[in-house]
């Protein structure tokens, strides 16, 4: 079946490095897919998604590329904030289902 | 626009108690799905409804069930609670029928603590 894996965290950042976090798939087909944040006792906000090979989602300086060949979507930024803190939730979606596959999640923790 | 709300906020029942667990979708949204995180974990799909009809439905038993309102606003009802019921369950609504390619919008979430 469809699955989607994360890595492992937590993640511990010194405030302005470079963030990457791994996301590899699972899927049948041509998923969409999708970065989501969980903020301290939040529920989850989308942060970006791509729904075709080679799309590349961005938003706030986060930015992920659909890769097929590697079947991957990997989230980087540029420089992190102390306020990018927070738990990533890779996920996707398949065409003919209605459901999203969520990653295990990977925390982010940003030191000043 | 008013997002996606769920109450209670927390919940605290006893194993074998009935709960149920409400959402209001986002105005314009349709289409409303409930995933259930367990600590650590990732969302897992329980079920989704679509103009007041089930449309597809996780890995869950039966005594997990819901219901969707003219309004589109759901419920979630879990019936015959065990202890490793024990999550954060989350509401998500969207403007389509389940579009694959559409986001889902999430609500806070309730907090439910099966002792």
């Amino acid at each position: 079946g469809d699955s989607v894996t994360q890595m492992e965290g937590p993640v511990t950042l010194s405030e302005e490095a470079f963030l990457t976090i791994n996301c590899t798939y699972t899927a049948t087909g041509y998923p969409s897919l999708f970065w989501y944040v969980q903020y301290p006792g939040e529920g989850l906000q989308l942060l970006l998604k791509a729904t075709k090979a080679d799309d590349k989602g961005s938003n706030k300086g986060f930015e992920a590329t659909y890769r097929k060949e590697t079947t991957s979507f990997h989230l980087e930024k540029g420089s992190v904030q102390v306020s990018d803190s927070a738990v990533y939730f890779c996920a996707l979606s398949s065409s003919g289902t209605y459901k999203y596959i969520f990653g295990t999640g990977t925390r982010l923790k940003v030191l000043a | 626009e008013t997002g996606v709300t769920q109450s209670p906020t927390h919940l605290i029942k006893t194993r074998g108690q009935q709960v149920t667990l409400r959402c209001s979708s986002q105005s314009g949204h349709n289409t409303v799905s409930w995933y259930q995180q367990a600590l650590g974990q990732g969302p897992q799909f329980i079920f989704q409804y679509y103009r007041e009809e089930e449309n597809g439905r996780g890995n869950f038993p039966p005594r997990f069930s819901g219901l969707q309102f003219p309004n589109y606003s759901s419920e979630l009802n879990v019936n015959a609670l065990e202890l490793d019921d024990s999550a954060l369950y989350l509401c998500a609504s969207s403007p389509t029928g389940g579009g694959f390619s559409y986001e889902q919008y999430f609500g806070p979430g309730t907090r439910l603590t099966v002792t």
